[in-house]
């Protein structure tokens, strides 16, 4: 089953202390991507990556990192998580080339900074 | 810079009513996509449909159908006979060369028995 998977669903931290969460695809897509969700605001793109080793900055950036060593991975990293990242967070994927391809998207984490 | 506006936060009906969301957009690029996800109460999001910015036929799919107006930028997207399982936040969103998939800010639809 083609899938976009992301872990944890739910984190509650406290500011500061560094944190990661995994997404992983299966569908061999060159695209992977991150945004946050926030009321009324929709969904922002934080950072998205082409392809291994190619990452680049979305609307939103500032207190993430990304990196892309391998295809099917794109964690998302917070260096010093602050209360203002407490968002619902969906990591997405899609074919790169193919602009009339739909994202597929994870569950979503549930981040709570305290 | 491209946008998308969704100008209705929040719109309540009773089930069985006609309910019709707006999507506005901008973008200076000659070929995009358009596309409308649906995040029910659980969160995940569920793709709705698609449209290229050449192709102005409308499309129905069972209640579903969407209007996309080029000379308005507009791509917008009702329900027929509104039921309870519609309720959900319904986002539209614009996708270009360059990339980016741009969002809406989301409309929340509640559907009351």
């Amino acid at each position: 089953e083609a899938q976009v998977t992301q872990n944890p669903r739910y984190l509650i931290t406290v500011t500061g202390k560094k944190l990661t969460v995994t997404c992983s695809q299966n569908m061999n897509h060159e695209y992977m991507s991150w945004y946050r969700q926030d009321p009324g605001l929709g969904l922002r793109q934080i950072y998205y990556s082409m392809n291994v080793e190619v990452t680049d900055k979305g609307d939103v950036p500032e207190g993430y990192k990304v990196s892309r060593k391998e295809k099917r991975n794109f964690p998302l990293i917070l260096e010093s998580p602050s209360p203002n990242q407490t968002s619902l967070y969906f990591c997405a994927s899609r074919e790169r080339t193919a602009m009339n391809t739909e994202a597929f998207f994870g569950q979503g984490t549930r981040l709570t900074v305290v | 810079a491209q946008k998308v506006t969704q100008a209705q936060t929040e719109i309540s009906v009773v089930e069985k009513e006609d309910v019709t969301l707006d999507c506005v957009y901008e973008t200076r690029d000659t070929t995009y996509y358009l596309f409308w996800y649906k995040q029910p109460p659980s969160g995940e999001l569920v793709f709705l449909i698609r449209r290229n910015s050449f192709d102005e036929q409308n499309e129905i799919s069972g209640r579903y159908s969407w209007n996309f107006q080029k000379s308005t930028s507009s791509f917008n997207f009702t329900i027929t006979a509104s039921q309870v399982v519609d309720s959900a936040v319904y986002f539209c969103a614009l996708y270009n060369a360059g990339n980016m998939l741009t969002f809406g800010g989301g409309t929340r639809l509640m559907v009351k028995p």
